[in-house]
């Protein structure tokens, strides 16, 4: 049961130019959900994040948006840069009622390029 | 501020060993969480640890076990290797529960059972 999906494994973009990541998720339970950037041989590295009270988060290059009724998130990298090159991973968690203490439900990851 | 550290970085291991993974949070973290990361289930919590309590188990054997210290290090250990236990296991800490401030993932140990 795969609670959080980013249905495309690949994503190719032009230096300059909008980058799309998606997500979508099935639990109503969780309550943040966070971007996550990774290198080969590497841990992840947190990018962004959004609570579920919101529609909208904004850090720099990077947005996320939020759709509660369509539980699915996107994350915008405007504008891409060769070095934005990497596997990006959206995870989500359950916080409230304590019952999911430091368990991110990821998603199998999309890899990005941004050729120059 | 030291980020989180784990070692060993590369393990060898034969199968029906065992071996013990060590990570020392960022300080004044006091969860710890592990994960595994296979090309085939991708990234899958094992389990989390604050004030050296398990508060929280992912859906793996009795086999992987964890504990937690005083000084918040943790370790993981897996008993009885499988060839596949081969992963990339990966130890996140967090000052709360995580939430909106995330979870800062160390390098990770790369285990190989042969």
């Amino acid at each position: 049961d795969q609670q959080v999906k980013q249905n495309s494994p690949s994503l190719s973009v032009q230096e300059g130019r909008i980058s799309i990541l998606n997500c979508d998720y099935t639990n109503s339970m969780f309550d943040y959900f966070l971007w996550y950037k990774k290198y080969p041989a590497e841990g992840p590295t947190f990018l962004i994040s959004i609570s579920s009270i919101k529609d909208k988060n904004e850090d720099g290059r990077f947005t996320v948006f939020l759709n509660k009724s369509a539980k699915h998130l996107s994350l915008h990298i405007v504008p891409s840069q060769p070095g934005d090159s990497a596997v990006y991973f959206c995870a989500a968690i359950a916080n409230a009622g304590g019952t999911s203490y430091g368990k991110l439900t990821f998603g199998q990851g999309t890899i990005l390029t941004v050729h120059p | 501020k030291a980020g989180v550290t784990q070692t060993p970085r590369y393990l060898i291991k034969t199968r029906g060993q065992q071996v013990t993974l060590s990570c020392s949070p960022i300080s004044g973290h006091r969860s710890v969480s592990w994960y595994q990361q296979t090309p085939g289930q991708g990234l899958q919590f094992l389990f989390e640890y604050f004030s050296e309590t398990q508060r929280n188990k992912g859906n793996f054997p009795g086999r992987f076990s964890g504990r937690q210290f005083s000084n918040s290090r943790s370790e993981m250990n897996v008993s009885t290797l499988e060839l596949g236990d081969s992963a990339l296991y990966l130890c996140a800490s967090s000052s709360t529960s995580g939430g909106l401030y995330g979870y800062t993932f160390g390098s990770g140990t790369r285990l190989t059972v042969v």
